[in-house]
């Protein structure tokens, strides 16, 4: 079954604009990461952020945590041409199992 | 940097065949994974391998073995391919301690199509 769901699954803004992207999940998680993925190619992992954060930066990456809703947020700022791509929400149990459970994605376009 | 690599970036075969998907991973990586992505779907778990000759199905197994004789390579395995069986199939691995070993590295993946 789908742990993370992303909203929305598409979206489409301005080269310059800021890019937010959510993800909800069920279970209690150990982590959540984010990946992007470019067209028909394989996951980059981008940012990690822990089950007892808030809040992450990565260059012009911002992740926000909330346990409570069991949500995360994605922000992209001054998007580029170049961030077009699928972004997925990934979480990590506490189950011990290795594998992350992914969301169905975010389908990122941005206009030059 | 970690390289993960898969045999075939495209493959088509027909219903019946039984087809072997190659992954390869040269980082010394304990885990290994198989997923396969639909669209609207997501990436959903095959199975996984955390040590060589180690297996565990993941949330969709049926139709599908693994073969894990050596820890830098992981097989998939459709027995009998079936047109429900077209997919993009990605495989990936994690390590089990270090730094980043939440991470999961992905290789490029392989669109089958059954015909």
């Amino acid at each position: 079954s789908q742990q993370g769901e992303e909203d929305p699954q598409a979206l489409s803004i301005q080269e310059g604009e800021n890019a937010t992207m959510n993800c909800s999940y069920k279970t209690s998680i150990n982590n959540l990461q984010w990946y992007r993925q470019n067209s028909g190619r394989g996951l980059v992992h981008l940012i990690l952020i822990r089950s007892n954060e808030r809040e992450k930066h990565s260059g012009r990456l911002r992740v926000t945590l909330d346990t409570s809703k069991k949500s995360s947020s994605l922000l992209i700022t001054a998007s580029r041409a170049a961030d077009t791509a699928s972004y997925f929400c990934a979480t990590d149990g506490w189950t011990g199992r290795r594998a992350l459970t992914f969301g169905s994605g975010t389908r990122l376009q941005v206009q030059p | 940097d970690v390289k993960v690599t898969q045999s075939s970036r495209y493959l088509v075969k027909r219903t019946g065949e039984k087809v072997f998907l190659e992954c390869v991973q040269d980082m010394d990586h304990e885990n290994m994974f198989w997923y396969r992505q639909d669209p609207g779907l997501g990436l959903r778990l095959i199975y996984f391998s955390y040590d060589v000759k180690m297996k565990e199905k993941g949330d969709i197994p049926e139709g599908y073995s693994v073969s894990r004789e050596k820890k830098e390579r992981f097989s998939l395995i459709l027995e009998s391919a079936s047109t429900n069986q077209t997919s993009m199939y990605l495989c990936a691995s994690r390590s089990s301690s270090g730094s980043n070993y939440n991470e999961q590295f992905f290789g490029p993946g392989t669109r089958l199509t059954v015909l």
